[in-house]
């Protein structure tokens, strides 16, 4: 079974660009969650999605945006781009019922 | 909103010895504590967890104790080996979403 697959694995834009990060899940698992990680700062909650339906949403600006397809591949746009959202972006899969999160390898984001 | 603090975010520990990491958070309805470990260039890996329905759990040198009233839960590593040098996060269930702590480094000194 293949695992959480994150596309591309490095991205590197400058300020005021949009940018989209797309993660296909575990065969099998509906639900998509993303996550910002930056050093100090651990992994930020930024939203889930579940059935193609936003389950929850972190607290980050409206800029931050995502979308759940059928197939449960999902897409992670940031517009506006800002130095501060030099970051590895994580996506990460569970089954339904299951807690237990499986997280793709990241997007590596740098802003300049 | 729902907090999960960790402490501390570095530590250094020498092989054979136990590490103890401790997380704190405020929504008295969290029930489930997992924590991840975080290789060097690697994803988060779910190594542990515990729901609020019991208070220790172990899986052979590691363990987790939560403690509901007082809101805090800690992992605990005994015999610490080089293969346990990463970043451990705490994490929990908050309102269905899963929220992390900010980390800790963990150095085992050979």
């Amino acid at each position: 079974k293949a695992g959480v697959t994150q596309t591309p694995r490095y991205l590197i834009k400058t300020r005021g660009q949009q940018v989209t990060l797309s993660c296909s899940p575990i065969s099998g698992h509906r639900s998509v969650s993303w996550y910002q990680q930056t050093p100090g700062q651990g992994l930020q909650f930024l939203f889930e999605y579940f059935s193609e339906t936003q389950r929850n949403k972190g607290n980050f600006p409206g800029r931050f945006s995502g979308r759940q397809f059928s197939n449960s591949r999902s897409e992670m746009n940031v517009s506006t781009l800002e130095l501060g959202d030099s970051a590895l972006y994580l996506c990460a899969s569970r089954g339904q019922g299951d807690e237990k999160l499986f997280f793709g390898s990241g997007t590596q984001l740098s802003v300049l | 909103g729902e907090n999960v603090e960790q402490h501390p975010s570095t530590l250094s520990v020498q092989e054979g010895d136990s590490a103890v990491i401790k997380c704190t958070y405020s929504d008295s309805a969290s029930n489930y504590f997992p924590w991840y470990k975080q290789e060097l260039g690697k994803r988060p890996q779910l190594i542990i967890d515990i729901r609020s329905n019991v208070g220790e759990k172990k899986d052979q040198r590691i363990a987790v104790t939560l403690n509901k009233t007082a809101k805090h839960f800690s992992l605990h590593i005994t015999e610490t080996q080089p293969e346990d040098s990463a970043v451990y996060f705490c994490a929990l269930r908050s309102a269905s979403k899963i929220i992390f702590g900010s980390g800790t480094r963990l150095s085992i000194r050979p």
